[in-house]
């Protein structure tokens, strides 16, 4: 069965201090590893899309990378506007169980504090 | 430009009413979705349309009924709800289904009295 894991759920920071985000996923066929970021309230925003391991895209203080198994967001020197909940989500191919929709992690929300 | 916009942005609704969620695009995509968000959830899906066609329906009740008018317009009609279908609906595009990213809307805060 398809599955997308991440960790932690919560993280805190101070303002400055550097860490990973994790999701690892179990599926088959991976077609592309999507983040996004989502405030309160408010629909998901597009960061970054990854299609293959060893594949990095970077935006401001975020960067992602990518695994066989597992994808990585960096944050660098966070700020306190970073505060929000980062989620992770999978496709498959179009073919598979999931018939190409996207597979969600259950997010982890970050707090940054000044 | 990559904005789908919803409206309303909240919709108190009791359960003997009938309403409608609104979503339109203009980025050309040709597949657009439903999701449901309950609160510290990810979004669920519940339709996709591909080309105006109704591809997949997450076994979804049928007082909610979806259409797609054209290519950039999307709506979800509400009738007798339950308390517990109160959530934050999401709507979402893409190029093709299965392609690509999804764009999501800023969603519609739905409450059901």
């Amino acid at each position: 069965e398809d599955q997308v894991t991440q960790s932690p759920e919560a993280l805190r920071l101070q303002e400055g201090e550097s860490s990973s985000l994790n999701c690892s996923y179990t599926v088959s066929g991976l077609r592309g590893l999507f983040w996004y970021r989502q405030d309160p309230g408010k629909g998901p925003e597009f960061l970054f899309t990854l299609y293959s391991a060893g594949e990095e895209k970077e935006k401001e203080r975020l960067k992602a990378t990518l695994t066989k198994k597992e994808s990585f967001l960096h944050i660098t020197a966070p700020k306190p506007e970073d505060s929000a909940t980062y989620l992770c989500a999978v496709q498959t191919n179009f073919y598979g169980g999931s018939q190409g929709n996207l597979i969600f992690g259950k997010g982890t929300k970050l707090s940054v504090k000044p | 430009d990559t904005e789908v916009t919803q409206t309303p942005k909240h919709l108190v609704m009791g359960m003997t009413n009938k309403k409608s969620l609104k979503c339109e695009q203009h980025m050309g995509h040709r597949a657009m979705y439903w999701y449901k968000q309950k609160a510290k959830k990810p979004p669920e899906l519940m339709f996709v349309y591909s080309y105006e066609k109704l591809s997949i329906n997450e076994s979804v009740p049928s007082r909610f009924s979806p259409e797609c008018p054209n290519s950039s317009l999307l709506n979800l009609h509400l009738h007798a709800l339950q308390p517990e279908d109160s959530a934050l609906y999401l709507c979402a595009s893409s190029t093709e289904q299965g392609s690509y990213e999804q764009y999501f809307g800023p969603g519609t805060r739905l409450t059901v009295t």
